[in-house]
């Protein structure tokens, strides 16, 4: 089982509030790593899957960043607002295998 | 609309009894696999497919059963041998090449 960690395991920020996470997951053998958000009676949604060194994606006030040598991706979140509440999951994708492996989340809450 | 649909949502059973969860895809994707949560954990890969009539063990396969005859179907039994069978259970599938997980809605099992 490959060890991939999330921090921090729980946070709770005010509407307005920028955030971020991490994930770090082993540095060799990388293909693939992955952010879902997972909301509360919901199923998991990918966020993003990235896959080169220095990558930086962007899907509206989230974003995320890879650095595969070092072995961490952190996730941002601009200007939070309460629909952001969720469960943030990291997923690591090795090039010896073909199932992810998932770090237990972040969970977020948003309070007005 | 195309999406996984598992079933049933909530399952209640005997100890001691084998329990068949549901998973329908109309992705039309090839790889499926099959998650379970339990508080405080990442989710951790049971079983996984990458076409139909094979599948492989995950982490934590002991205790369980697959088969997939469809390209479309995945059902997961938990057998009597699975120690800790309480949990909520995910099921998941990936097109080809494609490299973001879709998740069903889960199905939270509890073993009375």
């Amino acid at each position: 089982i490959l060890n991939v960690e999330q921090s921090p395991q729980s946070l709770h920020v005010q509407e307005g509030d920028s955030t971020n996470f991490t994930c770090s997951f082993p540095s060799s053998n990388f293909y693939a790593l992955h952010w879902y958000r997972w909301e509360t009676a919901k199923s998991p949604e990918a966020l993003f899957v990235m896959t080169l060194n220095g990558d930086e994606k962007k899907k509206g006030r989230i974003s995320a960043t890879l650095n595969t040598k070092e072995g961490y991706s952190y996730l941002y979140i601009k200007g939070s607002q309460p629909e952001d509440s969720a469960t943030y999951l990291c997923a690591f994708n090795s090039n010896s295998g073909y199932a992810l492996n998932f770090g237990k989340g972040t969970s977020l809450l948003v309070t007005p | 609309d195309g999406g996984i649909t598992q079933s049933p949502k909530y399952l209640f059973r005997k100890e001691g009894q084998n329990v068949t969860l549901s998973c329908e895809q109309n992705l039309n994707h090839d790889a499926m696999y099959w998650y379970r949560q339990d508080p405080g954990q990442g989710l951790r890969l049971i079983y996984y497919s990458q076409i139909v009539n094979d599948f492989q063990k995950g982490d934590i396969a002991e205790g369980y059963s697959v088969s997939r005859e469809k390209k479309e179907s995945f059902p997961l039994t938990v057998t009597s041998a699975q120690k800790n069978p309480t949990a909520f259970y995910l099921c998941a599938s990936k097109g080809r090449g494609g490299g973001e997980l879709f998740f069903g809605e889960g199905s939270r099992l509890t073993v009375l």
